[in-house]
């Protein structure tokens, strides 16, 4: 079983609809992070939370927000998607005592 | 502004040569400085990292080579293979933040 699962995989969605795009994990971390990933742009950085009290935005936090639930789950949401928010999103989770962080498999969005 | 520049954006090397991507920060503190792998369809997953106290890091195939009075880092593939297709991301982080700085990617493919 994926330690970082992210549901859905895929989505279609019109401009304006609210969505929620989901991260679960089974590693014990309790560092989460939302990036999205765009052509020629790498990965950016949406927002991130080092506990389940703890979040704090990202380089591109602007129309996003965040949940974060429990320490195994952080919701990211588009409160009214627009088309260029069309990307790829991954979550990732790292533990405090360590750099490296565990990516998802990602959730491809297409807002139209 | 690009705190780690990495270049190039694109790289195609023949099977059995070397693959050389480099990354340049410009933040003295970075501590920590990785290199993830991803291929399509997947999450970046991490594959060497090195620190500021050595200037090289080796992991079978894949050598980081780390310059600090020049503030660069690079990645080498020796005996490049397809297998080793995918896009690389350098990136750097410092302190107990550890959040991490990333560069914009680079695609390589390694022909047959």
């Amino acid at each position: 079983d994926a330690d970082v699962t992210q549901t859905p995989r895929n989505r279609i969605t019109k401009t304006g609809k609210r969505i929620m795009l989901e991260c679960s994990q089974t590693k014990g971390h309790d560092r989460m992070y939302w990036y999205r990933q765009d052509p020629g742009l790498g990965l950016r950085l949406i927002y991130y939370s080092f506990d389940v009290k703890d979040i704090n935005k990202g380089e591109i936090s602007d129309g996003y927000s965040v949940s974060r639930q429990a320490q195994a789950k952080f919701s990211l949401s588009l409160e009214s998607a627009i088309p260029n928010q069309t990307a790829l999103y991954f979550c990732a989770t790292s533990d405090s005592s360590s750099e490296t962080q565990y990516f998802g498999p990602g959730t491809r969005l297409l807002v139209l | 502004q690009q705190q780690v520049k990495q270049s190039p954006q694109s790289l195609i090397v023949q099977k059995g040569g070397i693959s050389i991507i480099n990354c340049a920060y410009e933040n003295t503190a970075f501590d920590y400085f990785p290199w993830y792998q991803q291929f399509p369809g997947k999450g970046p997953a991490l594959l060497i990292a090195i620190r500021p106290d050595v200037s090289e890091k080796k992991e079978g195939r894949f050598t980081i080579s780390f310059n600090k009075s020049a503030k660069q880092f690079s990645l080498h593939i020796m005996d490049s293979q397809p297998g080793d297709s995918a896009t690389y991301f350098c990136a750097a982080s410092l302190g107990n933040n550890r959040k991490l700085i990333w560069g914009l990617g680079t695609s390589l493919a390694v022909n047959p």
